[in-house]
């Protein structure tokens, strides 16, 4: 069966933190994994997606990194403000999957000023 | 703007009822996929189309049925609904079936089953 489990499962932080929101997944045949942001009542923003080739992509203050042998992957968020507050999402494609995403639960991220 | 849409944003209607909802994508992708979000935010895949044929249906209730009139409209129909059909079902799309795609996400529809 695979999962996918996030850790933790809600943070709080003071502004300017830095922090990281852990993913692991217990598919070691992945393709990609990406994650998303979800504001509350709202879609999902892809935020970054790393291609199981890959060790990490960057996105601005956002660092993702895979680990496909330990089945992890990290998203590190540097110097955190109110505006990243929001859950955040992993999801993986893997095996033979045509596509589909497998999604964690989530990290509910609050940064308080 | 470039975009995956979805309509309406909020359903809310009796059990017994039958329903679509319609997702549209403008990327010029030609897979789309139907994700249901529950209550405990839990997401999880329920179909998906290549190219207007059924590519993935994950063990849903044949109450469910995905239409695609062409590869850039994924619609969802349900029939009799249910008090546990309430939840954000999610359109998204990509550009081919293979895993190693990004996808994007509608704005999703909040269905209310009553």
């Amino acid at each position: 069966k695979q999962e996918v489990t996030q850790i933790p499962a809600a943070l709080s932080v003071p502004e300017g933190e830095n922090l990281v929101l852990n993913c692991s997944f217990t598919d070691s045949a992945i393709y990609n994994l990406q994650w998303f942001r979800q504001d509350p009542g709202k879609g999902l923003t892809s935020l970054l997606l790393i291609q199981s080739s890959q060790r990490e992509q960057t996105s601005g203050r956002l660092n993702a990194s895979l680990d496909k042998s330990s089945g992890r992957s990290t998203l590190y968020i540097a110097a955190s403000q109110p505006g990243d507050s929001a859950t955040y999402l992993c999801a993986y494609a893997g095996g033979t999957s045509y596509g589909k995403l497998t999604f964690g639960q989530g990290t509910i991220l609050t940064v308080h000023p | 703007d470039t975009a995956v849409s979805q309509t309406p944003k909020y359903l809310v209607t009796q059990m017994g009822n039958d329903k679509s909802i319609k997702c549209e994508q403008n990327l010029g992708h030609d897979t789309m996929y139907w994700y249901k979000q529950d209550s405990k935010k839990f997401l999880k895949i329920m179909f998906s189309y290549n190219n207007k044929e059924l590519i993935i249906n994950e063990t849903v209730p044949n109450r469910f049925s995905p239409k695609s009139p062409d590869k850039a409209h994924l619609n969802l129909h349900i029939n009799s609904l249910e008090l546990g059909d309430s939840a954000v079902y999610f359109c998204a799309s990509s550009q081919g079936q293979s895993s190693y795609n990004e996808q994007f996400f509608g704005p999703g529809t909040r269905l209310t089953v009553l």
